[in-house]
């Protein structure tokens, strides 16, 4: 069974702070990794595909690493701000049609 | 464009009474996805349907069945259903195949079931 890991569980910041997050994956049968924004209530929209090696992506506060070779991808969120509140969830697309998810990390940016 | 849709949005059932999910997308999808979420562990992948007539077990099949009725639909089917399985239900969908490795998933609203 393959396992994606996510850290932190959860995390409590303060609006304007810095923050990032860890996805661990088994470097082998690597198709694609995704990250999702999950709000409650609401279902998994996705943030970024990224599929080769060294990949950065980026949309407004947020942006994204990927090391294929050692198994992980970093999401970074710069100035957080409330809304940001959210689930983070990563996925690893192991094979061209089945997609695997991490646990997710809970972020709250307290005003 | 309602892009991936479920129903029910929610749910109550007695232990071992039967139900089906239904999962419709109109986005031309070939796979399509039923998730279940619990607290603490996120989304973990029940089954899958990588095009119309094949359906392959995901993480935590046990219980369910699936059918993947034409392209747009995939159902799921819970034929005696035990509290263990309260849960919230996604479906989603995404396009397949090495051309598409770059396509991410797109998910319906959810499902909320209670067994009671």
């Amino acid at each position: 069974i393959l396992n994606v890991e996510q850290s932190p569980q959860s995390l409590h910041v303060q609006e304007g702070d810095s923050t990032n997050f860890t996805c661990s994956f088994p470097s082998s049968n690597f198709y694609a990794l995704h990250w999702y924004r999950w709000e409650t209530a609401k279902s998994p929209e996705a943030l970024f595909v990224m599929t080769l090696n060294g990949d950065e992506k980026k949309k407004g506060r947020i942006s994204a690493t990927l090391n294929t070779k050692e198994g992980y991808s970093y999401l970074y969120i710069k100035g957080s701000q409330p809304e940001d509140s959210a689930t983070y969830l990563c996925a690893l697309k192991t094979s061209y049609d089945k997609v695997i998810f991490g646990p997710g990390t809970s972020l709250s940016v307290i005003p | 464009n309602a892009g991936v849709t479920q129903t029910p949005k929610f749910q109550v059932l007695k232990t071992g009474q039967s139900m089906t999910l239904q999962c419709a997308q109109d986005m031309n999808h070939n796979s399509m996805y039923w998730y279940r979420q619990d607290p603490g562990m996120g989304l973990r992948l029940i089954y899958y349907s990588a095009s119309e007539g094949t359906t392959d077990k995901g993480e935590v099949p046990n219980g369910y069945n699936v059918s993947r009725l034409n392209k747009r639909e995939f159902s799921l089917r819970l034929e005696s259903a035990a509290p263990s399985q309260t849960s919230v239900y996604f479906c989603a969908s995404s396009d397949s195949g090495l051309e598409f490795m770059n396509t991410e998933a797109f998910f319906g609203q959810g499902t909320r079931l209670t067994v009671v």
